[in-house]
């Protein structure tokens, strides 16, 4: 069973630009959430899609968005890049959503911003 | 604000040499309390759900426990293997539940 897939999983922008990552979860997961994580604040909840409507988003500005399409799969974007923005992005599925806690996630993207 | 805090930051066991970590919460409404394991340049693995107080549950060496404000991860007789960041989470119930984070534990053991 193919595990979840993220892309790219490094990448380096400069200020001010944006970014689009994309997440595929395991096939019949239909949660898919996403994080932030950094050395000092830990990994930081993003939002939470279930069937392509967003369910619940942490405290992040609103410069970090996403989606789901309806085959699962999703893509989160950050607008005007900031210094702060460098970190790893994880994605995770989960068969029956977030509140069960059973989350696998992949292997990250991996942001620099110079 | 819900608050996760684990200790120790790091921890350093010789093979064998069983020990605790702790994770300490405030919350309101918990509606779960999760541990994941993470190795070096991986996602979170997920090990335990737990969602009452005295609730247990085991896996292979590791055994997770839950009172109304800690939660304790116990390892028995720990291999090699075990050295990992593990990370303790909590979920608010209600409408507007989310994950908050613990930032980890570093467990070193030595062969």
């Amino acid at each position: 069973k193919a595990g979840v897939t993220q892309t790219p999983r490094y990448l380096i922008k400069t200020r001010g630009q944006q970014v689009t990552l994309s997440c595929s979860p395991i096939s019949g997961h239909r949660s898919v959430s996403w994080y932030q994580q950094t050395p000092g604040q830990g990994l930081q909840f993003l939002f939470e899609y279930f069937s392509e409507t967003q369910r619940n988003k942490g405290n992040f500005p609103g410069r970090f968005s996403g989606r789901q399409f309806s085959n699962s799969r999703s893509e989160m974007n950050v607008s005007t890049l900031e210094l702060g923005d460098s970190a790893l992005y994880l994605c995770a599925s989960s068969p029956g959503g977030l509140e069960t806690g059973e989350l696998f996630f992949g292997e990250g993207s991996r942001l620099t911003v110079l | 604000e819900d608050q996760v805090t684990q200790s120790p930051e790091a921890l350093r066991l010789q093979e064998g040499e069983s020990s605790s970590l702790n994770c300490s919460y405030t919350v309101s409404g918990l509606r779960g309390l999760f541990w994941y394991r993470q190795d070096p340049g991986k996602g979170p693995e997920f090990l335990f759900t737990l969602y009452s107080a005295g609730e247990e549950k085991e896996k292979e060496r590791l055994k997770a426990t839950l009172t109304k404000k800690e939660s304790f991860l116990h390892i028995t007789a720990p291999k090699p293997e075990d050295s990992a960041t593990y990370l303790c989470a909590v979920e608010r119930g209600g409408s507007n539940y989310k994950l908050t984070f613990g930032k980890g534990t570093l467990l070193t053991v030595n062969p």
